[in-house]
């Protein structure tokens, strides 16, 4: 049973481009939730989705913006990107129970 | 903002049981208590969870006191490859807000 799988593993990026993260939730899954995580800090949560649509979101900028498809899977796309949104971003899936975490892409903007 | 603080670092000899403590002082009566960690570059693990009865998997012990207002998280034999960030998390389960939300964690040098 794959596990939550993210791609790409790494990508670069220029200011003002735009980009798109991909992730396949655990098998069973129903809820996809993206996190960003800075270099030395915790995982910050974006949104989540569940049934396709947002269902919470935290306190990022709509250039954030994500869709769930009917088969779970979810993309997360950051338009007009910043040298601040370099990190690791993070997909995790859920159910009812615990959610489990991809291996993340590791944005890089220059 | 996390609702739990938690160490910046701690050491432990290889072999010997690592104990992890989180303080969760406003945590409410349908929070549970979470554990995740983080090897270097990797996506969070999760470890164990608990209510307010002590938990054990093939991973960690969880004890939570009886106030439920802290928590240790204890590795009994620790490993080289259990170095880690480790992660206390307050999370309602169930409903719509089942997001996990992180403080900065406690860094776990296992050593040798």
């Amino acid at each position: 049973d794959a596990g939550v799988t993210q791609s790409p593993t790494h990508l670069i990026k220029t200011r003002g481009q735009q980009v798109t993260l991909r992730c396949s939730p655990k098998s069973g899954h129903d809820t996809v939730s993206w996190y960003q995580q800075a270099l030395g800090q915790g995982p910050q949560f974006i949104f989540q989705y569940y049934e396709e649509e947002e269902r919470q979101r935290g306190n990022f900028p709509d250039r954030f913006s994500g869709h769930q498809f009917p088969n779970y899977s979810s993309e997360l796309n950051v338009n007009a990107l910043l040298l601040g949104d370099s990190a690791l971003y993070l997909c995790a899936s859920s159910s009812t129970g615990e959610a489990f975490f991809g291996q993340g892409t590791r944005l890089t903007v220059v | 903002d996390a609702k739990t603080t938690q160490p910046p670092s701690m050491d432990c000899a290889e072999g010997r049981a690592a104990n992890l403590p989180c303080n969760h002082s406003t945590i409410s009566g349908n929070e549970y208590v979470y554990w995740y960690r983080q090897i270097h570059s990797q996506g969070p693990q999760y470890i164990i969870h608990g209510l307010k009865n002590n938990e054990t998997n093939e991973m960690a012990s969880l004890i939570i006191t009886e106030d439920r207002k802290s928590s240790t998280l204890i590795l009994p034999h620790a490993t080289l490859r259990d170095t880690a960030v480790y992660y206390c998390i307050v999370r309602v389960v169930g409903g719509a807000t089942n997001k996990l939300i992180f403080g900065t964690g406690t860094l776990l040098a296992v050593q040798p």
